[in-house]
């Protein structure tokens, strides 16, 4: 069965730094991964996908995210953070052979003025 | 404006009765969708409808219904069998089933 994971509920960072936020995944095939933000009270937004191709994927609002096959992890980044990314990521995971989207439980994001 | 919409945004409901939340896209969407959000817990699918007339359970459909009448709406009915309500509702549509995925703003339901 897919599953995935995002082992921190919680990431500070202090504006301008890098940030990265984990997540890592089982499928039994290959998968499509992809990632979501939400701001409070709101629905998520598309940030990007991984179907299959270059290994790190470009989105929205200088999001990028790389995907590790051996490491089976396709963690978020970002070289400069601001405090308006501060809002909960979600990582999400379809196997290619099923017809299921499966979503981790979230990290929440605290950039530091 | 291409989007989906919800509503109502807030929605408080007595014990024992059925409530309806309103989900509409014009996207042109051949998919659509219905997930729970607890917090702590992620996103939770209740259905899935990939073509009208057509829809499928999710992981948690037990005291929910929907329908799909309209490629445009999908709306998703709270009954009373649903033993523990209180939660934010988000729908989502996409082109196909499973890929990428455009959300509405949610519904928090409250039950009283």
């Amino acid at each position: 069965a897919q599953s995935v994971a995002q082992p921190e509920d919680q990431v500070n960072v202090a504006e301008g730094n890098p940030l990265t936020v984990k997540c890592t995944y089982s499928v039994s095939g290959n998968p499509y991964l992809f990632w979501y933000v939400q701001y409070p009270n709101r629905g998520l937004q598309f940030l990007l996908k991984y179907i299959t191709g270059d290994n790190l994927v470009k989105g929205s609002y200088g999001f990028e995210a790389e995907f590790n096959k051996s490491q089976t992890s396709f963690h978020l980044k970002k070289p400069s953070a601001l405090v308006s990314d501060s809002a909960l990521y979600f990582c999400a995971v379809r196997d290619k052979g099923d017809d299921k989207i499966i979503f981790g439980k979230g990290t929440r994001l605290h950039i530091l003025p | 404006d291409g989007g989906i919409t919800q509503s109502p945004k807030y929605l408080f409901r007595k014990e024992g009765q059925n409530v309806t939340l309103s989900c509409e896209q014009n996207l042109n969407h051949d998919a659509m969708y219905w997930y729970r959000q607890d917090p702590g817990q992620g996103l939770r699918l209740i259905y899935y409808s990939q073509i009208v007339n057509d829809f499928q359970k999710g992981d948690i459909a037990e005291g929910y219904s929907v329908s799909r009448e309209k490629k445009e709406s999908f709306p998703l009915t709270v009954t009373s069998a649903q033993k523990n309500p209180t939660a934010f509702y988000l729908c989502a549509s996409s082109q196909a089933v499973f890929h990428e995925q455009f959300f509405g703003p949610g519904t928090r339901l409250t039950v009283l």
